[in-house]
């Protein structure tokens, strides 16, 4: 079955990099996206990887895939305040037609 | 570009009361999604439309949860009637096809239902 995992928190300080990590299960996965969830909003699309990748950078976004351990990973460069939310992974296996979301990060970004 | 409408925003009722929400997608999407997203976990899909045609309600509880999409744009979704654990927010997303090949998913702003 599908099944995809966070870890619940992270803290950093504004200026520093922050790592967001998710694994999952489901070995046919076509595309793993990363969301950001600001609070009383909708998902919003950061950044997207094709499972034939390994690694995909996009301004201060960074997206690591270790296809082999099924774990994904977004870096986010010189964090700003702006950058606290909950950030979502999830996993498809149908072209992003049908999307599995992990249980979300939330970043918290400190002065 | 506007983007995916829903309304209203929120919602309180009570147990075995009913309750409807609407959502308008992004114009000439033609994939509609109602996901539910219960606090501190992340949005489970309860159904997908293409055009007005269900592709994949698996997930839906259908004793007391029904959607349509007449006319394959706006959309609703009905609780009839509520219980407690269906206190969420319910999350309407559109899709069009991108150049390479997969869906790009756009949100709204979810409806926050408090069932008591």
């Amino acid at each position: 079955g599908e099944d995809v995992e966070q870890s619940l928190f992270l803290s950093v300080r504004e200026g520093d990099s922050s790592v967001i990590n998710c694994t999952y299960t489901d070995s046919s996965s076509t595309y793993l996206y990363w969301y950001k969830q600001e609070p009383g909003a909708g998902l919003q699309l950061l950044t997207y990887i094709f499972s034939n990748m390994d690694m995909k950078q996009d301004q201060r976004l960074t997206v690591l895939l270790n296809k082999k351990d099924k774990h994904l990973s977004l870096r986010i460069a010189d964090t700003q305040t702006g950058d606290s939310a909950i950030y979502f992974c999830a996993e498809s296996t149908g072209g992003g037609n049908k999307l599995t979301f992990g249980t979300g990060t939330q970043l918290k970004v400190e002065l | 570009e506007a983007g995916v409408a829903q309304s209203p925003r929120y919602k309180i009722i009570e147990k075995r009361q009913s309750v409807a929400f609407w959502c308008n997608p992004i114009s000439g999407h033609a994939t509609l999604y109602w996901y539910q997203q219960i606090l501190g976990q992340g949005p489970k899909l309860l159904i997908q439309f293409q055009n007005n045609g269900v592709v994949d309600d698996s997930q839906l509880p259908k004793d007391r949860f029904s959607a349509e999409r007449l006319k394959g744009v706006d959309s609703t979704l009905k609780i009839q009637p509520a219980k407690l654990e269906d206190s969420a927010v319910y999350l309407c997303a559109s899709s069009f096809v991108t150049s390479g090949g997969y869906y790009e998913q756009y949100f709204g702003p979810g409806t926050r239902l408090t069932v008591t």
